[in-house]
């Protein structure tokens, strides 16, 4: 089946600090990806919808000015995090569609200190 | 708005034996999917099963059978001949329409196989 990637699977910084998470179609071309947050012994909660060039859609109560998405081209969209605090440590989590199911990433557990 | 429960926050069952995993929805949306997906402890999540509101057969794949109960909501997932490799989370979601791709997921349940 198809193949998503994220970079990195774990990162841990400092607060303040940004981090950017990639989010790779391995051998498909995803012009939809979607970023989900996941916190200890919780479900994915969705974050928003990443849209191969334009401007992502994101969820209620999701600061897009903190969560930054771009979606540059078919097999790429990326997360920043800007000036991470410890209450955003989280799983992080994309996906992208296929023909009918979605294909998850393996994740990357933030730790922010 | 659209919702998905699961009721069972966790499940054990004994090796080689079947378990039912309960999945209920609420949509107004005449067209949907149904998913069950398992994440292991790892944290990737695993695409198991896919079900199509118009689909009027019970999908299978494998060990796993989705029981789509249209009328009464529910997508429970059924796994036989359950084994140790088993063990992890399971999170029923719902694509809600065929206008957006967006997955909205269940609480999960966390299923446990004993030998």
């Amino acid at each position: 089946g198809a193949v998503v990637s994220q970079h990195p699977s774990r990162v841990i910084c400092k607060s303040g600090t940004s981090v950017k998470i990639e989010c790779r179609s391995l051998d498909f071309q995803a012009t939809t990806m979607f970023w989900y947050r996941q916190f200890p012994k919780q479900s994915l909660m969705l974050m928003a919808t990443s849209n191969e060039g334009s401007k992502a859609t994101y969820e209620q109560g999701v600061e897009k000015d903190k969560f930054l998405i771009n979606h540059a081209s078919l097999t790429l969209s990326t997360l920043t995090v800007t000036s991470a605090h410890p209450e955003d440590s989280s799983f992080y989590i994309c996906s992208a569609r296929g023909a009918f199911e979605q294909f998850f990433g393996p994740g990357t557990r933030l730790t922010v200190l | 708005a659209q919702k998905i429960t699961q009721t069972q926050p966790g499940m054990f069952v004994q090796e080689k034996e079947a378990v039912t995993l309960d999945c209920t929805y609420d949509t107004s949306d005449q067209s949907y999917g149904l998913f069950w997906y398992k994440q292991p402890s790892s944290g990737e999540m695993i695409f198991l099963i896919y079900q199509g509101s118009y689909d009027e057969q019970n999908a299978t794949e494998g060990r796993y059978s989705l029981n789509f109960q249209k009328a009464r909501k529910s997508a429970n997932l059924v796994i036989s001949a359950s084994q140790l490799g088993d063990s992890a989370m399971y999170f029923c979601a719902m694509r809600h329409s065929t206008l957006t791709d967006k997955l909205i997921f269940g609480t999960g349940t966390r299923l446990q196989v004993f030998p």
